[in-house]
């Protein structure tokens, strides 16, 4: 039972434009969320999070929109460059797992110059 | 990653042997977690602990044990491996329930 779904295995976009990478949860109880970039090798770090009583929050270069009717959150990229590159993972708790993260698939952004 | 060390970063092993994978954090986190991330799954729960001396089971935790006797460190024992437990480790650390975790460079563990 895969609570937490990234569905696009990969995206590849031109340097410059937006990127656009989806989730869609099934649990009501999440309540916080995060996106993870992850790099060959390398341990994933944190890149921004939302709290379900928010429905966007952005950080640079990065927004991520919470739809909470839908269960859906995506996370734009704007403008996407090279070192975007990576493997980006969604990631959410609930009111009841404490610390526990559940995590999506992962999403292979590439991003070609 | 600074902060958050793992050992080995590499390892294989035989069918039915035993080891231990090291995670150690110096930046006082209370909160600590073993992640597995097998390919098309993403990174699931192993164990996790919200302090020194209490541990609890995540989502896969069977052929896993671990143990937290100082607030530094949380490894991670096979107990007698098998080849499903081939994957990628991770140890991740926090400061609290809503919290970013924080994640090691990762152990790979190859069972022949």
């Amino acid at each position: 039972d895969q609570q937490v779904k990234q569905n696009s295995p990969s995206l590849s976009v031109q340097e410059g434009r937006i990127s656009i990478l989806n989730c869609d949860y099934t649990n009501s109880m999440f309540d916080y969320f995060l996106w993870y970039k992850k790099y060959p090798a390398e341990g994933p770090t944190f890149l921004i999070s939302i709290s379900s009583i928010k429905d966007k929050n952005e950080d640079g270069r990065f927004t991520v929109f919470l739809n909470k009717s839908a269960k859906h959150l995506s996370l734009h990229i704007v403008p996407s460059q090279p070192g975007d590159s990576a493997v980006y993972f969604c990631a959410a708790r609930s009111r009841t797992s404490g610390s526990r993260l559940t995590f999506g698939e992962g999403t292979q952004l590439t991003v070609n110059p | 990653n600074a902060g958050v060390t793992q050992t080995p970063k590499f390892q294989v092993l035989k069918t039915g042997q035993s080891m231990t994978l090291q995670c150690a954090q110096d930046m006082n986190h209370e909160y600590m977690s073993w992640y597995r991330q097998d390919p098309g799954m993403g990174l699931r729960l192993i164990h996790y602990s919200v302090g020194a001396g209490i541990t609890d089971q995540g989502e896969v935790p069977n052929g896993y044990n671990v143990s937290r006797s100082t607030t530094e460190d949380f490894p991670l024992r096979l107990l007698s491996a098998a080849p499903s437990q081939t994957s990628v480790y991770f140890c991740a650390t926090s400061t609290g329930s809503y919290q970013p975790q924080h994640f090691g460079d990762g152990t790979r563990l190859s069972i022949l």
